[in-house]
Parts: C-alpha cells; structure tokens; sequence
C-alpha cells in the first residue's frame, strides 16, 4: 500500500509530556498537511509544507506545537507539555502541487491525555 | 458566523431514497469548492470535486450557487453503503482550506 501512513495510531500520554507523531505521505506528492479534529467537527488545519518548506501556520498552533519536514519527504508533529484539551485525532494528508489537487489522508493518530 | 456551514444532521433516510445536502460559506470570493466523505472513524477521502457548471458522478450530483454562496451534493438511489458524514471544503481566497464540520447521514434499510 503505497498511501500516507502515519505511526502511532494510538497515543495515550499524561498531561504535561511530550508527544511525537510521524507522517510519511504518497511518495511523489510536494505537499504535506497537518489537521486536527474532535468529534463532531471537520478537520481543523493546523499547517502545511511544500517540500521541505513550512508555508502556514495556523494560528490555532501554539508555541506548542512544532512541525517539521527535514528532507520534503516524511514530517514529524510535536507537542510539548501536552494538556488535556490536545485530545483529538491529528490527520496527515499529502498532495500534489496546487491547491486544488485531491488531498490524500492518513489513517491519523489517536491522542488522549490524561 | 461560521465560515462553512453544514446542517450537522442526522439525516436518517429510507434505503433507495433521493437526498440532499446544502454547504454554505461566507467567502465570496472562495474559489474552488470540494465534497468529501468520512466513515465513522476512518479518514476522510474526497468524493467530489465541485464546478461552476455542476457535475454528476453516478448517483451523485454536485452543484455551485456563487450568487447564494452554497452548494449541494445530491445522492439518487441511497445505498446502504452511503452511510458516512459529508463535509464540506472551500478554498477561500486566501488559499486556506475551510471545513465544514460535516452532515451526517444514515441510510436504513
């Protein structure tokens, strides 16, 4: 299976520790993409890449929260301090130039904190 | 106001049914407008893309209403297997992607 994988599924970490979650996306697309979303609601973005290149961040990521894409190839997630309220699935997708090209999900990973 | 805004739903519908859903967002000058499907649990995987002049996909028709800002996404013949929310994404004209929290639908036998 050659779609975008994301490792762990699951998480279930205490408040106030660090969490890292993993992203490898189709292996031809430029850009990658980090959403979170609670039950109920759509994804919320949080940022993207193109290559290695962070180009957004949305200002629902706090000083927390780090991304990165060291080679344009896979792209970590990383919260420091975790805090009961980080809580959601984060999704990764990946796509190809523009916009408005399909976008490609991950599985997510699952975060509890306790 | 919300940016995108879905009916959240449940729509429960009767199996062979014809069903509706409307998006609607508050950008005017949004500029590409897509429909995705989410199973309980599971990712969300694009559906359909979504034209100015509409388009039809089998059983699923997607049409665009710039002056009333919304569009809709019509499923003919319900499946079982329909079963999923829908969520709505704009492109808005500052190149973000704008979800929609997402209409849920449940097809019965």
């Amino acid at each position: 299976d050659t779609g975008v994988s994301q490792n762990p599924r699951h998480k279930i970490t205490k408040r106030g520790q660090n969490v890292t979650f993993r992203c490898d996306p189709i292996s031809e697309h430029n850009r990658l993409y980090w959403y979170r979303q609670t039950l109920g609601q759509g994804p919320e973005f949080l940022t993207y890449f193109q290559n290695e290149a962070q180009l957004e961040k949305s200002r629902l990521l706090s000083d927390r929260f780090s991304a990165e894409r060291p080679k344009g190839s896979f792209s970590t997630l990383e919260i420091q301090r975790t805090e009961q309220g980080d809580s959601a699935m984060y999704l990764c997708a990946s796509s190809s130039e523009g916009w408005e090209d399909t976008q490609y999900f991950g599985p997510g990973t699952r975060l509890t904190v306790l | 106001r919300k940016e995108v805004e879905q009916d959240p739903g449940p729509f429960n519908v009767p199996e062979g049914a014809t069903v509706a859903f409307n998006c609607t967002y508050s950008n005017s000058a949004s500029q590409s407008f897509f429909w995705y499907r989410q199973d309980c649990r599971k990712e969300p995987k694009l559906l359909m893309s979504v034209y100015s002049s509409g388009n039809e996909d089998g059983r699923f028709t997607a049409q665009l209403n710039r002056a009333s800002q919304y569009i809709s996404l019509l499923i003919r013949d319900s499946k079982l297997s329909d079963s999923a929310t829908y969520l709505c994404v704009v492109l808005d004209s500052n190149y973000q992607l704008i979800w929609g929290a997402g209409t849920k639908l449940i097809i019965k036998p």
